[in-house]
Order: C-alpha cells, then sequence, then structure tokens
C-alpha cells in the first residue's frame, strides 16, 4: 500500500531550464509534505517543506505546490544547474505524527 | 558538527550470521529513525524512537531489533542474516516538540550490507 507515490523513475532536463518532479498521495490525513535530495554514497538532505494550509512554499530556485483536492504535489527548480542531478524523493507526515513515509524517488538528470 | 554519523559504511555477511548498525547523532535530537533503502522502493521505515527508553516497529520491522538506552545512540541490531536484508540502511534523527509542526529528518550517510 504505497501513500506516496512518484510515478516518475527519471526526468532528464536541459540546464537553465525548469524541472518538475510530480508526487500524490493517498492518505487525506497528511498535513505535511517535504521533498529531499539525495545525492550517490550520501544520505538524503532536506530541501523544502509545505503546510497543507497552503498551496505553495518557495525557497531560492525550489518552489513546491500543493493541490489538496488533487491529492498532488510538485516540485520546481528553475533554473536547473547540472548541480541539481540527485535523486529526489517527496515525503509526507500527519499532523501529529512521528514518522514520514517517503516515495520511491526521481532521478533528475540535468544535462549542460 | 558531526550531525548523524553511522558505522560501518559497509559490510559483507553470511547467512546467519547477526551484526549491529551503530548510529551516534550529536544534535541532542529527541526523535531517532531506522530506514532502508532498496533499488526502487524509496526508504522504508524499519523502527523509531521519540526518546530514551522508547521504541517501536515501522513498515518493515521484521528481522530487526533496536534499543534507545542514550538519547544520542540508536543501534540497529539484524539477528540471522537474510539475503532479503541486503539493503543500504539510513539512520536519521530530529528535534520534534509536542506539537503540529513538519518533522525535518537529518540523515546519515548510509551502510550497505550485502547477505550472501
Amino acid at each position: 500500500d504505497q501513500q506516496v507515490k512518484q510515478n516518475s523513475p527519471s526526468l532528464s532536463v536541459q540546464e537553465g531550464r525548469i524541472s518538475i518532479l510530480n508526487c500524490d498521495y493517498t492518505n487525506s490525513m497528511f498535513d505535511y509534505f517535504l521533498w529531499y535530495k539525495k545525492y550517490p554514497a550520501e544520505g538524503p538532505t532536506f530541501l523544502i517543506s509545505i503546510s497543507s494550509i497552503k498551496d505553495k512554499n518557495e525557497d531560492g530556485r525550489f518552489t513546491v505546490f500543493l493541490n489538496k483536492s488533487a491529492k498532488h504535489l510538485s516540485l520546481h527548480i528553475v533554473p536547473s544547474q547540472p548541480g541539481d542531478s540527485a535523486v529526489y524523493f517527496c515525503a509526507a507526515s500527519e499532523e501529529y505524527g512521528n514518522k514520514l513515509v517517503f516515495g520511491a524517488g526521481t532521478i533528475l538528470r540535468v544535462k549542460s | 558538527n558531526a550531525g548523524v554519523t553511522q558505522t560501518p559504511k559497509f559490510r559483507i555477511l553470511k547467512i546467519g550470521q547477526s551484526m549491529t548498525l551503530q548510529c551516534t547523532q550529536d544534535m541532542n535530537h529527541n526523535y531517532m529513525y531506522w530506514y532502508r533503502q532498496d533499488p526502487g522502493m524509496g526508504l522504508k521505515l524499519i523502527y523509531y524512537s521519540v526518546g530514551a527508553g522508547i521504541t517501536d516497529k515501522g513498515e518493515v520491522p521484521n528481522g530487526y531489533n533496536v534499543s534507545r538506552s542514550t538519547t544520542e545512540d540508536f543501534p540497529l541490531r539484524l539477528e540471522l542474516a537474510a539475503p532479503s536484508q541486503t539493503s543500504v540502511y539510513f539512520c536519521a534523527s530530529s528535534y520534534k516538540r509536542a506539537v503540529s509542526g513538519a518533522n525535518v529528518l537529518t540523515f546519515g550517510a548510509g551502510s550497505r550490507l550485502t547477505v550472501l
């Protein structure tokens, strides 16, 4: 029972263009959503989060959009840079939850 | 400022052997977690702890045990290793107040375990 789904295993984007990574969830109790970035041989690092009371959160080149009615969120990276090439994980938790539930990840390749 | 430290980084085990993956954090975080990452499967929660002396099962606890005797340490014990436990293991920690809010985890670099 996958509560958090990232249906695109990989995405390839040209440097300078926009990268859009998508995530869907099934648990309506999820209230917080996070994106993590992971380089090979390293642990995931936190990138950006959004609360369910918002529909957008921005941090520099990274913006996360949440559509609660569709149970869908997306991460936009503008402009994409070669150093953004990594695996991106979407994660979610309930309001008072102790646990993060992760998606399977999307491999982003930014070509120079 | 070490953050979350995991040892060993790599280990090869024979079927039936036992071992302990060590995890320590120096951020005074109250919550600690063990996840495993299998190819194409994302991160699955094995066990977690909300404080010293308190542990709870995650999604995939079978074949593992944990203990939390101090705030800093959260070792993961594998008893009777099986090929299905071949994976990359990540320890994580967070500081979560007893109120609502995003629970931002800080991860270690991972331990790659192969069971042959």
